[in-house]
This record gives C-alpha cells, sequence and structure tokens, in this order.
C-alpha cells in the first residue's frame, strides 16, 4: 500500500514562530503537492514540486516556502507563523501527471493552531 | 484558470438510495478527472480515477463517468448505506498552461445517508 505520512497530526504554535511541517512518501513519487484546507475556501495548493530540489508555486505560497533535498521528503516551512495560517494542512504524491492512470494519494493531514 | 465545480453542495437520502453527484469543469485539457472521499477530520481518500481517454470506471457499489468534451463526471452509488456519508470531492489533473500537473479540486458534496 502507498503510504504519505505526515509528521504531526496536530501542532499548536506561537504567533512568530518558525513551523516545520514533514511529509515522506515511500513510492518513489516525482511529485508532491503541499495544500491547506478551510471551510468554505476547499482545498488550495501552496506549492509543488515536480522532482528532487524542484519547486513551483500554487495559488497561495504567500507566507510559506518549502524544501525538498530527497526524493521522499517535502516539508513546507511558516517562516513566521501568523493566526491567519491556523488550518488543516495535507500532503499528497504521484507519478509524473503525463501518465495519466496516475492517482494522487494523500496523508492524513496536519492540523496547526497558531494562537 | 481551470474551474471544478461540484453539486450540490450537500445531499442527505434514506438508506438504500441511489444517488447520484455531478462534477463539472472549464478546461477541457486534463489528464484525468480523480473522485476522492473524506471522512472529519482525516485526509482525502482515492475512489476513483477516470483517464482522460476513458468514459467510465467501476468500483463495487461506485461507478464514475467522464465527459470530457463537455467537461463533466458524475460518481454514482448505488444502494447507499449511512457508512457513505462523508464529503465526496471531485479533481482534475491539468494538462496545460500554468496549471500543468496540479489538482483542481471541487468545493466537494456532502453526503448524508440516514438509516
Amino acid at each position: 500500500d502507498v503510504k504519505v505520512t505526515q509528521s504531526s497530526r496536530y501542532l499548536v504554535k506561537r504567533t512568530g514562530e518558525k513551523v516545520f511541517l514533514e511529509c515522506v512518501q515511500d513510492m518513489d513519487h516525482e511529485n508532491m503537492f503541499w495544500y491547506r484546507q478551510d471551510p468554505g475556501l476547499g482545498l488550495r495548493l501552496i506549492y509543488f514540486s515536480y522532482d528532487v530540489k524542484m519547486k513551483e508555486k500554487g495559488d497561495i505560497p504567500e507566507g510559506y516556502s518549502v524544501s525538498r533535498e530527497k526524493k521522499e521528503r517535502f516539508s513546507l516551512i511558516l517562516e513566521s507563523a501568523s493566526t491567519n495560517q491556523t488550518s488543516m494542512y495535507l500532503c499528497a504524491s504521484s507519478f509524473v501527471a503525463r501518465f495519466s492512470g496516475n492517482t494522487i494519494y494523500f496523508g492524513e493531514g496536519s492540523w496547526l493552531t497558531v494562537v | 484558470k481551470q474551474e471544478v465545480t461540484q453539486i450540490p453542495a450537500a445531499l442527505s437520502v434514506p438508506e438504500g438510495e441511489n444517488l447520484v453527484l455531478n462534477c463539472s469543469f472549464t478546461d477541457s485539457a486534463i489528464y484525468n478527472l480523480q473522485w476522492f472521499r473524506q471522512d472529519p477530520g482525516k485526509g482525502l481518500t482515492s475512489l476513483l480515477l477516470i483517464q482522460s481517454s476513458q468514459r467510465e470506471q467501476t468500483s463495487g457499489r461506485l461507478n464514475a463517468s467522464l465527459d470530457k468534451s463537455s467537461g463533466r463526471s458524475t460518481l454514482y452509488i448505488a444502494a447507499s448505506q449511512p457508512g457513505d456519508s462523508a464529503t465526496y470531492l471531485c479533481a482534475v489533473r491539468n494538462a496545460g498552461g500554468t496549471s500543468y500537473g496540479k489538482l483542481t479540486f471541487g468545493q466537494g458534496t456532502i453526503l448524508t445517508v440516514h438509516p
């Protein structure tokens, strides 16, 4: 079974703290994604990585950065957490898009509260 | 820019009914369309993936169809059960433009099946 593991399920951080959200996949997928999900706004793409050390901004990258030093790991970084970053964060991975049969797999999500 | 719309936003049905969830998208340049299920507070579970060259996919009581030219997909659930209660999301994997390789999600349909 494909496994996408998000290391922290629930976090509470203070405003201004630096926050790391880690995601690991075990299927040798090239593509990895970070989304946030908020009531009424649905899932919004923060960053997309199509391969190691490669990244592309999504729809809402402001206030976030990412790191992909190894193929299996994709980290989301909040440089200085703010209360409007309180949300559920979802990581996903897949093989490259051009093979149209490729399923995208999601982790269980990380609930971040910034106080 | 790709936009995905799901109708209805919420649906409540008695156990045993057959039901249809609808998804429409604005840009037909897609690799595939995927239907997901999300239980409260959890990540997304993939239900069905339809490649752009396919018309439908079936898994157990679920059947999903795709009409790429008209930008529509339906998810048919036969003989609904209380355990089917969840939020159902559709997402397209984009094949063109600045959204290449990325998923665009609909807002979801909240399904409640009551005994």
